[in-house]
């Protein structure tokens, strides 16, 4: 069954101190990972799509990287308005049309000024 | 503006009392979704549809129903059966099944 962990489940950064959250998945074979943001009491917000070993994307201070086994998100100086949950899901291949995702936990992200 | 709706933001159930969520979209998106989020969870799926007039279970059905009978409606059940439905639930909807999945702002379903 595909599994996906979120470390840390919370993390707590100054303005400016960057830092990575990782997300550990095991899939038969992915198709693509995905990343979201999250503020609270708000739905989830697309952030990235990584499909193979070694892509990067960037989004102003955020970057996704992606390994056969784990994904990184890294936060490059933090300012408060980067507090947020961030969520990672991953896509398997299947022999239907059908695409679904299986979530991790999120990491709980607080930027204090 | 495209995009999804929800509604209502907040609703409130008594016992053995079915209640409806609503969810639109019009990014004329074929698949729509409904997922339910506790907290310390992933988010968990409760049904899925890949085009109108057609739809599947998720991992956590049961209690539930859905109807597609519009490409940009699809309204959840949250029937009686549903001994714990206290939780936040978020729909999604996506231009085809394997596609980036866009999300509604949620409504939080609490009970009386």
């Amino acid at each position: 069954e595909d599994q996906v962990t979120q470390s840390p489940e919370a993390l707590r950064l100054q303005e400016g101190e960057s830092s990575s959250l990782n997300c550990s998945y095991t899939v038969s074979g992915l198709r693509g990972l995905f990343w979201y943001r999250q503020d609270p009491g708000k739905g989830p917000e697309f952030l990235f799509t990584l499909y193979s070993a070694g892509e990067e994307k960037e989004k102003e201070r955020l970057k996704a990287t992606l390994t056969k086994k784990e994904s990184f998100l890294h936060i490059t100086a933090p300012k408060p308005e980067d507090s947020a949950t961030y969520l990672c899901a991953v896509q398997a291949w299947t022999t239907d049309s059908w695409g679904k995702l299986q979530f991790g936990a999120g990491t709980q992200v607080v930027v204090t000024p | 503006d495209g995009g999804i709706t929800q509604s209502p933001k907040y609703l409130f159930r008594k016992e053995g009392q079915n209640v409806t969520l609503s969810c639109e979209q019009n990014l004329n998106h074929d698949a729509m979704y409904w997922y339910r989020q506790d907290p310390g969870q992933g988010l968990r799926l409760i049904y899925y549809s890949q085009i109108v007039n057609d739809f599947q279970k998720g991992d956590i059905a049961e209690g539930y129903s859905v109807s597609r009978e519009k490409k940009e409606s699809f309204p959840l059940t949250v029937t009686s059966a549903q001994k714990n439905p206290t939780a936040f639930y978020l729909c999604a909807s996506s231009i085809s099944p394997r596609e980036t999945q866009y999300f509604g702002p949620g409504t939080r379903l609490l009970v009386l």
